[in-house]
């Protein structure tokens, strides 16, 4: 029950694509879900964040679709450039402890002028 | 930049020798959480801690060990240094009261021999 599930492991697009990212939680007391963004060589940056009262969340080109029933939630990034070629990370917690993270195995992204 | 700084960036140890790895945390964060993240994974959690207490610990052995400092500062100690634990080390940083979001370090890179 503490497991995330990430897929694709890896995606490739041209830029202006909208790559999608999804994920998949088996504990339904996780209540806060966010993506990392990862470059090589660096620790992980919080890009955004959901929770479960809402099923949608954009902030800038990045937008978190959410499914609660569905107990999954996906990452969206409209009008992709080649600088957001990364790996990227969700992850999930419960009890208001965004600290103790289950992540997810990481998607890495490449964006092609 | 988090604020979140860890020490060293890099180091090399040889099998069964020990290593010490600290992190300060962000300016008003009382949470620091430890994380390993191996080569294409995601970060796993080891443990937390929380105003000086260990509060919550991953799947890892007794081996790895944590302190946290009334500046709130922390330290990662494995000890008996195994080949499997080369890895990305991570540190995250929270401020008090739940809900709030985790902010990483730069990592450090643990090579064993």
């Amino acid at each position: 029950q503490q497991q995330v599930k990430q897929s694709p492991q890896s995606l490739i697009v041209q830029k202006g694509g909208i790559p999608i990212i999804n994920c998949a939680y088996e504990n339904t007391a996780f209540d806060y879900f966010p993506w990392y963004q990862q470059f090589p060589g660096k620790g992980p940056a919080l890009l955004i964040a959901i929770r479960p009262d809402v099923s949608e969340k954009k902030e800038g080109r990045f937008t978190i679709s959410f499914n609660k029933s569905a107990k999954q939630f996906s990452l969206h990034i409209m009008d992709s450039q080649p600088g957001d070629s990364a790996t990227y990370f969700c992850a999930s917690c419960g009890g208001g402890n965004t600290g103790k993270l289950i992540f997810g195995q990481g998607t890495t992204l490449q964006v092609k002028p | 930049e988090t604020g979140v700084t860890q020490s060293p960036t890099h180091l090399i140890k040889t099998r069964g020798q020990q290593v010490t790895l600290r992190c300060s945390s962000q300016s008003g964060h009382n949470t620091v959480s430890w994380y390993q993240q191996a080569l294409g994974q995601g970060p796993q959690f080891i443990f937390q801690y929380y105003r000086e207490e260990e509060n919550g610990r991953g799947n890892f052995p007794p081996r790895f060990s944590g302190l946290q400092f009334p500046n709130y500062s922390s330290e990662l100690n494995v000890n008996a240094l195994e080949l499997d634990d080369s890895a990305l080390y991570l540190c995250a940083s929270s401020p008090d009261g739940a809900n709030t979001e985790a902010f990483f370090g730069q990592g450090t890179r643990l090579t064993v021999v």
